[in-house]
C-alpha cells in the first residue's frame, strides 16, 4: 500500500517563508507531486519531483530525498492568496494519484 | 479550452436514489479518474480509466460504477445512494505517464439525506 504523512495545519505571516513536509511509504515510487486547493475549489498542480534535489518555480520550490522517503514544499514571500490546502501525492503507473490528507496553510497579515 | 467539466455542481439525493455524475474533458487525455474528498481525508480514488473501454477500481469503489465509451466522457454512477456517499467528487484527466499533471474538474458536492 501507499501512505503519505503531512502536517494538518501550518500558520505564517505575509512575506514569510513556510515549509510543508511530507513523508511517504510506497510499494513502488515514481516521484512526488504537490497540489494546491483553495477552499471550495479544485486541486491544481504545483510541482513534480522524480529525482533528488530542489525544483524551483517562482516563489514555490519542492524538494525530494528518495533515500529518506521525504519531500517538502517551500513557499517564499507568502501572500494572503497562498492561504489554501496543500497536498502531497504519489502517482501510480496508471496516472492515478494517492494523496496525503492535506496541510491547511493560513497566512495572516 | 474548457478543460475538465463536471455536472452538476451541487446535488441532493434521498437514500436509495440513483444518479450519474457527468465528467467531460476536451484535452484528448487517455487517463481519467474519479476521486472523493471528505473532510480531513484528502482525496481518495474511486475508479479510473486508461482509455476508452478500459476501467478499473481504485481505493473506494463500492457503491459506484463507471464506463468509458468515448475518450471525452467518464461518468460516475451511484447505484443506490447512501448517506456515507455524501462527499465532494472530483473528476481528473491527464495525458499519461507518472510525471504528468492531472487536471481536475470543479467538483460535484453531493449530499445524501
Amino acid at each position: 500500500g501507499q501512505s503519505l504523512e503531512q502536517p494538518s495545519e501550518v500558520t505564517a505571516v505575509e512575506g514569510a517563508i513556510v515549509q510543508i513536509n511530507c513523508t511517504y511509504q510506497t510499494s513502488g515510487f515514481y516521484g512526488l507531486s504537490w497540489y494546491q486547493q483553495h477552499d471550495g475549489g479544485a486541486p491544481t498542480f504545483l510541482s513534480y519531483n522524480a529525482l533528488d534535489g530542489l525544483e524551483e518555480t517562482g516563489r514555490f520550490s519542492s524538494f525530494l530525498s528518495r533515500s529518506d522517503s521525504y519531500g517538502y514544499l517551500l513557499l517564499q514571500e507568502l501572500q494572503m492568496k497562498d492561504s489554501a490546502s496543500y497536498f502531497c501525492a504519489v502517482p501510480s503507473g496508471y496516472s492515478t494519484l494517492t494523496f496525503g490528507k492535506g496541510t491547511m496553510l493560513l497566512v495572516s497579515p | 479550452n474548457a478543460g475538465v467539466t463536471q455536472t452538476p455542481k451541487f446535488q441532493v439525493l434521498k437514500t436509495g436514489q440513483s444518479m450519474t455524475l457527468q465528467c467531460a474533458q476536451d484535452m484528448n487525455h487517455e487517463y481519467m479518474s474519479w476521486y472523493r474528498q471528505d473532510p480531513g481525508m484528502g482525496l481518495r480514488l474511486i475508479h479510473y480509466s486508461v482509455g476508452a473501454g478500459i476501467t478499473d477500481q481504485g481505493e473506494v469503489p463500492n457503491g459506484y460504477n463507471v464506463s468509458r465509451s468515448t475518450t471525452e466522457d467518464f461518468p460516475l454512477r451511484l447505484l443506490s445512494a447512501a448517506p456515507s456517499q455524501t462527499s465532494v467528487y472530483f473528476c481528473a484527466s491527464s495525458f499519461g505517464t507518472v510525471n504528468t499533471e492531472a487536471f481536475f474538474g470543479q467538483g460535484t458536492r453531493l449530499t445524501v439525506v
